[in-house]
């Protein structure tokens, strides 16, 4: 089975400071996806990735960036973390475009 | 404008009860997806389709691709199966998802 494994389970920081999200998939997947959830508003894309340093911008880019070193390896980065910034942070990974998602345990971040 | 609806939002169900959750979309796919949610965060996908129905144990999936609508049954269900219950469509470039079903089943 596909592992898809995110650095913290819960994460504290406060205003301002730089903050970065590790993801680690196990299957040779192509694609990464970064999602942030808040209730009401379900999934929304941040960045994805279909290739080794290779980046796009999803829906809700803003204050946010990767990086895609290596294959398996997808990190989000706040480089100035807001309080607006507080969610749930949810990497996922994919075969192909059109294949089904595998997800992390997510990442619970609060933003003081 | 959502590009995936569901409904309801919540469903509070006696254990044994028969669970139907609905997820209508309003863009072409090539897939549908069904994603299950435990309190904690990790998410599973339970079902991809493209047609028809697909059955695995006490869970069933349907699509109508002509009326662009899915449904999600839940037969017996069962205190475990409390969970979110996320459609999302997949347009052959991007996904789209709805916003969730939360389920609870009293035992």
């Amino acid at each position: 089975d596909v592992k898809v494994t995110q650095s913290s389970r819960y994460l504290v920081k406060r205003t301002g400071e730089k903050v970065f999200l590790e993801c680690v998939q196990d299957m040779d997947h192509e694609n990464m996806f970064w999602y942030r959830q808040d209730p009401g508003l379900g999934l929304r894309l941040i960045y994805f990735s279909y290739d080794v340093k290779m980046k796009e911008k999803g829906d809700i880019p803003e204050g946010y960036s990767v990086s895609r070193e290596k294959k398996e390896r997808f990190s989000l980065i706040l480089e100035s973390a807001s309080t607006n910034q507080t969610s749930m942070y949810l990497c996922a990974s994919s075969l192909a475009r059109d294949e089904k998602l595998f997800f992390g345990s997510g990442t619970q971040l609060s933003v003081l | 404008k959502n590009e995936v609806e569901q409904s309801p939002q919540n469903l509070t169900a006696q254990e044994g009860e028969f669970i139907t959750i609905n997820c209508s979309y309003s863009v072409g796919i090539s897939a549908l997806h069904w994603l299950q949610q435990h309190p904690g965060g990790g998410i599973v996908s339970l079902f991809m389709l493209s047609s028809g129905k697909k059955k695995h144990g006490r869970l069933i999936a349907t699509i109508n691709i002509q009326e662009k609508h899915s449904s999600l049954h839940i037969t017996a269900s069962h205190p475990r199966d409390s969970a979110v219950y996320i459609c999302a469509v997949n347009t052959g470039n991007q996904f789209y998802f709805g916003t969730g079903t939360s389920l609870t089943v009293i035992p």
